[in-house]
């Protein structure tokens, strides 16, 4: 059974704290993605990598930034957390072009 | 600008009546198209996905949707609902030009009344 994992559910940070969030596939997937997603606003993609150590920028990516050092894991790095960045993160892989993609189960951050 | 809508935020129906779940897409290029099902505290689950071919495709769930491009829809449709549908459920588009990036729609939340 394919699996996309995220190493927490709930995270409760404070500003100005440097955050990371890993996802983790064991698929085998050349591309991953992080998504957050907001009420009414559906997902919206902050970075995705095609592959190990390369990545490009999604369509929010300022305040985020992200690693990519093994193929199966694909990191989501908070510099320095801010209250607008409470939000729901979702990380998904897919194997290619035009393919589903795979969902983890998505970490409820909360920036006090 | 690439767009997707989904202009019903809530829909309820009563559990065994038809369900249709509305999404339209604004894209230059040829599409293809997903819905995702997500339950409460859950990921996002694939229910059905269209490339080319038969513009009615069948998904998991006794889910089906019909890509109608003249009208740019692909509207999702469940003829008996049942409780455990109550979810939220998301229409994606991409296309081979776009690379690997999927638009999300903003999302319907599906409320089933016993």
């Amino acid at each position: 059974d394919v699996k996309v994992t995220q190493s927490s559910r709930y995270l409760v940070k404070r500003t100005g704290e440097k955050v990371f969030l890993e996802c983790v596939q064991d698929m085998d997937h050349e591309n991953m993605f992080w998504y957050r997603q907001d009420p009414g606003l559906g997902l919206r993609l902050i970075y995705f990598s095609y592959d190990v150590k390369m990545k490009e920028k999604g369509d929010i990516p300022e305040g985020y930034s992200v690693s990519r050092e093994k193929k199966e894991r694909f990191s989501l790095i908070l510099e320095s957390a801010s209250t607008n960045q409470t939000s729901m993160y979702l990380c998904a892989s897919t194997y290619g072009l035009a393919e589903e993609q795979f969902f983890g189960p998505g970490t409820r951050l909360t920036v006090l | 600008a690439q767009s997707v809508t989904q202009p019903d935020i809530h829909i309820t129906v009563s559990e065994g009546a038809s369900l249709e779940l509305r999404c339209n897409y604004s894209y230059g290029a040829t599409p293809y198209l997903f819905w995702y099902v997500q339950s409460p505290g859950q990921g996002l689950q694939l229910l059905l996905k269209y490339f080319s071919g038969d513009t009615l495709v069948q998904g998991i769930k006794g889910f089906e949707a019909e890509f109608k491009r003249s009208q740019s829809s692909f509207n999702l449709r469940k003829p008996s609902v049942h409780w455990s549908d109550a979810a939220e459920y998301f229409c994606a588009v991409g296309s081979m030009d776009s690379s690997y990036k999927l638009i999300f729609g903003s999302g319907t939340r599906l409320l089933v009344r016993p």
